[in-house]
Parts: C-alpha cells; structure tokens; sequence
C-alpha cells in the first residue's frame, strides 16, 4: 500500500545545531508539504514542492529549508534550530488535482 | 485572510449518541473543505472532501455538510463508539491549484466517547 513515511520520529537536539527531517512518499505525488503543530497555533504551513526542483515558502518560513531532487522525497532543514522551533512535524503529499491530503506519522522535534 | 473557527473545542458524550461538529469560515470563496480525524501522536486521516459545488458527503456513520453562503460547515457522526474518540479537524481550500497554499486549518475539536 502507498504510504508516507517520516524519519525520525522522535528527536532531541540542541540550541545551533542543524537538523534534517525526512518524508518519503510512495504515492507517487507531485505535491509535498510540511507542517508543524503547536498547541494554540494548530496546523501552519513551513515549505510546499509542486515537484522535482520546485519549491515554496509557506506561512511560517524562516529558519526552514527544503529540497526537492525527486518524486519521492522532500527533507525538512532546519539550519539553526531554535527552542522556538520545538514542535511536532507533519509531512504531507497530494495528487496533481490538489484534493485529498494524506499526511505521514509525524516528527516531534525538541530543541534544548 | 481565511481564518477557520471550530466549536467546541471538546466535547464529551455517552457512546451511541449523534453528535455534530461545527466548522466556520469567514471566507466563502473557497474551493473545497476537507474534515480529518487526529488520533493521539499520529498523523492526520482524510475523513470527507465536500467541493464548493456540493452540499454533502457522506461516508458511512459520517456524514459532512456545506454551506458557503454562511461560512459554516457540520460533521455529523451517527451512533457514537469508543472508537470516534480523536480530535476532529476541518481546513478550506481557496485555491484551484494542487497545493497546500489555500489550505487553512481549524484548531479542531477535541472529541471524548464514553464508554
């Protein structure tokens, strides 16, 4: 069955120092995102990829990269990560047509 | 700016009652409107897709209604089980295209089932 996979699930980091989250997709979708949530905030869109070499800032931006060499995967780096940037990850992918949105397991990420 | 409000933010009831959820918007220029099921430290499950041009879906003991005229949006769920318990989460769609950039999320409603 097509899934969506995130690695790590869990991760403690410190203060400066640069993280990588992945999301592997087998559905074969053109679009890819990531979210954080926090408590209060709910759902907030980081970065979007339309497709292969194709990326986009979303509402909360800053301090994220991500890059897009294939169908498949769109990793999530956080270059300096910041006490700020605890959270928990959500990746996420969709058809072409942009309808249903199908999200992976998740990444809590602490920053100490 | 789109800005979805969902009531209540909890909501705690006897198994094998019907219950409904209410979704807001204040834009009712929207595309599509999207409810999902959140279970505790797992990911988000499509529950029902309702296009702007359409006033209902219903999948099994769920059913989702549209009304874009008043911004509103309800998830109705038929004989509550244990199982139902999960925080309920609605988003709308502004956009024709096949991003996430219209995408805008309710801070959902956290749903108990007691058994």
């Amino acid at each position: 069955d097509a899934e969506i996979t995130q690695s790590p699930r869990h991760k403690i980091t410190e203060t400066g120092r640069q993280v990588t989250l992945a999301c592997h997709q087998t559905w074969n979708h053109n679009n890819m995102f990531w979210y954080r949530q926090d408590l209060g905030h709910g759902l907030r869109l980081i970065h979007y990829s339309y497709g292969v070499q194709d990326t986009n800032k979303g509402e909360v931006s800053d301090g994220y990269s991500v890059s897009r060499s294939n169908t498949e995967d769109l990793p999530l780096t956080l270059e300096s990560a910041a006490s700020s940037q605890t959270s928990v990850y959500f990746c996420a992918s969709s058809g072409t047509s942009g309808r249903v949105l199908y999200f992976g397991p998740g990444t809590r990420l602490t920053v100490t | 700016k789109q800005e979805v409000t969902q009531i209540p933010a909890a909501l705690s009831v006897p198994e094998g009652e019907n219950l409904v959820l209410n979704c807001s918007f204040t834009d009712s220029a929207i595309y599509n409107l999207q409810w999902f099921r959140q279970d505790p430290g797992k990911g988000l499950t499509s529950l029902l897709l309702i296009q702007s041009s359409q006033r209902e879906q219903t999948s099994g003991r769920l059913n989702a209604s549209l009304d874009k005229s008043s911004g509103r949006s309800t998830l109705y769920i038929a004989a509550s089980q244990p199982g139902d318990s999960a925080t309920y989460l609605c988003a709308v769609k502004v956009s024709s295209g096949g991003g996430a950039d219209g995408l805008t999320f309710g801070k959902g409603t956290h749903l108990i089932i007691q058994p």
